[in-house]
Order: C-alpha cells, then sequence, then structure tokens
C-alpha cells in the first residue's frame, strides 16, 4: 500500500543552522508530495508541494525536491529560526484512493 | 488564502453527551470534507471523507453511528461525537479540499485545514 515514512524526532537545533528533515514514500503509481506545519495547538498549514517528478516545490526559506529515483521529498531550510519550531509533516495524495497519506510527524525545536 | 473554520476550537462535556463541531470552507467551495483525528504527539488519522450530498465514508475502525457526518453543503460539514466517553476526547481537525474549475485534476487541488477542535470528555 501506499505509506510515508519520516525521519523521527524531535530534531533540536540552534538558530540559523541547517535543516534537514528525511521522507521517503511507497506508491504504486505517481503521487503528489507535500510537507505540512502544525505549530502549537493549531491545525496544519501546507508549506509546500511537488506534483510530479523533480519539481521542486519552495515557501518561506523551506524546499524540497521531489526525486522519484530515491522516492524522496525531504525537506532543507538553510538557516532556521526559533520561530520555525513546530511539526512538520510530510503526506502524499493519490487520485486513487482519494486521500492525504501522513508520515508521523518530525517536531523540530530550534534554540536561540 | 483558502481559509477553513472550525467551530469551537475547544469543548468540555459530560460523559454520555453528544457535540457538534462544524467546519466551514470560507472563501472556497469544497469538492470533499475530511475529518482526522489527532492523539497527543502523533500523527493525523483520518476517520472519514464526505462529499456534499452524500453518505459519508468511514475508515476501517471508525463506527459510523458514533461519529456521525453531515454535509449539508460545499461549504459546510458537520462531526457529531454521539454519547461521548472519556476515550473520545482528542483534537479533532477537519479539512476541506478546493474546487477547481474546468476540468483540473484532482491531484491539483489544494487540501487546508481547520484550526482543529480540542473535545475534552469528563
Amino acid at each position: 500500500g501506499n505509506s510515508v515514512t519520516q525521519m523521527e524526532g524531535p530534531v533540536t537545533l540552534s538558530e540559523e543552522a541547517f535543516l534537514t528533515i528525511n521522507c521517503t514514500y511507497t506508491a504504486t503509481g505517481y503521487p503528489s508530495l507535500f510537507w505540512y506545519v502544525q505549530y502549537p495547538g493549531e491545525g496544519l498549514q501546507l508549506l509546500l508541494k511537488a506534483t510530479k517528478a523533480d519539481d521542486k516545490g519552495s515557501n518561506k526559506g523551506f524546499e524540497a525536491t521531489y526525486r522519484k529515483e530515491t522516492t524522496s521529498f525531504h525537506l532543507e531550510k538553510g538557516s532556521v529560526q526559533v520561530s520555525d519550531s513546530a511539526v512538520y509533516f510530510c503526506a502524499l495524495w493519490m487520485d486513487s484512493s482519494y486521500k492525504l497519506i501522513f508520515g508521523s510527524g518530525t517536531r523540530l525545536l530550534v534554540r536561540p | 488564502g483558502a481559509v477553513v473554520s472550525q467551530h469551537p476550537s475547544r469543548v468540555i462535556c459530560k460523559s454520555g453527551t453528544s457535540v457538534k463541531i462544524e467546519c466551514r470552507s470560507l472563501d472556497f467551495q469544497a469538492t470533499t470534507m475530511f475529518w482526522y483525528r489527532q492523539f497527543p504527539k502523533q500523527s493525523l488519522m483520518l476517520m472519514a471523507t464526505s462529499n456534499e450530498g452524500s453518505k459519508a465514508t468511514y475508515e476501517q475502525g471508525v463506527e459510523k453511528d458514533k461519529f456521525l457526518i453531515n454535509h449539508a453543503s460545499l461549504t459546510l460539514s458537520t462531526l457529531t461525537v454521539t454519547s461521548a466517553h472519556p476515550e473520545d476526547s482528542s483534537f479533532y481537525i477537519c479539512s476541506a479540499r478546493a474546487r477547481l474549475s474546468g476540468g483540473a485534476l484532482r491531484s491539483q487541488e489544494t487540501q487546508y485545514f481547520g484550526p482543529g477542535t480540542r473535545l475534552l470528555v469528563l
């Protein structure tokens, strides 16, 4: 079946450090891929997305590239801020199943 | 950007009572609305998918008689937790996919999430 695997957290970084959160997927077909962010006590916000292989999604300094050959969609940011502290969810969408499938989430804590 | 609202944001109720949670898409028509449940420090668990004017499709293991979903219009869906018990205490999040015009692929739709409703059953 379709699934998403994320690196376990929490990830603790100092401000201005480089961030990578790994995400790999398993899917029969060609999914669309997403990163969502959840701040404490809130719902999810779409951070970025990519709908086909080699697409790069980017937003607010975050980037992720859809790599079909490695079935990955790793999230990166060159310089994190304290305000980036949140839980990040990788997800895939298949039209055939008509639902988002989420990874387990990765908590990021950025210290000043 | 598109906004999805939920009401109430928090609710505390006594065991055995029913609680209704509303989900609205404020500035777009939603092709489909989804209801999720999230336990502390865990991922989102899809409970059900609903399309306007038709019965909701529930995920395996979700009791449809306990979690009643009504999707009355393209902008409103409600989740009613009937005869709530302490184990129903959780964070409930709704989500809506924006309808696109002109035969666009479903994969091109964007899915927006509400801010969530925290339910505590005493």
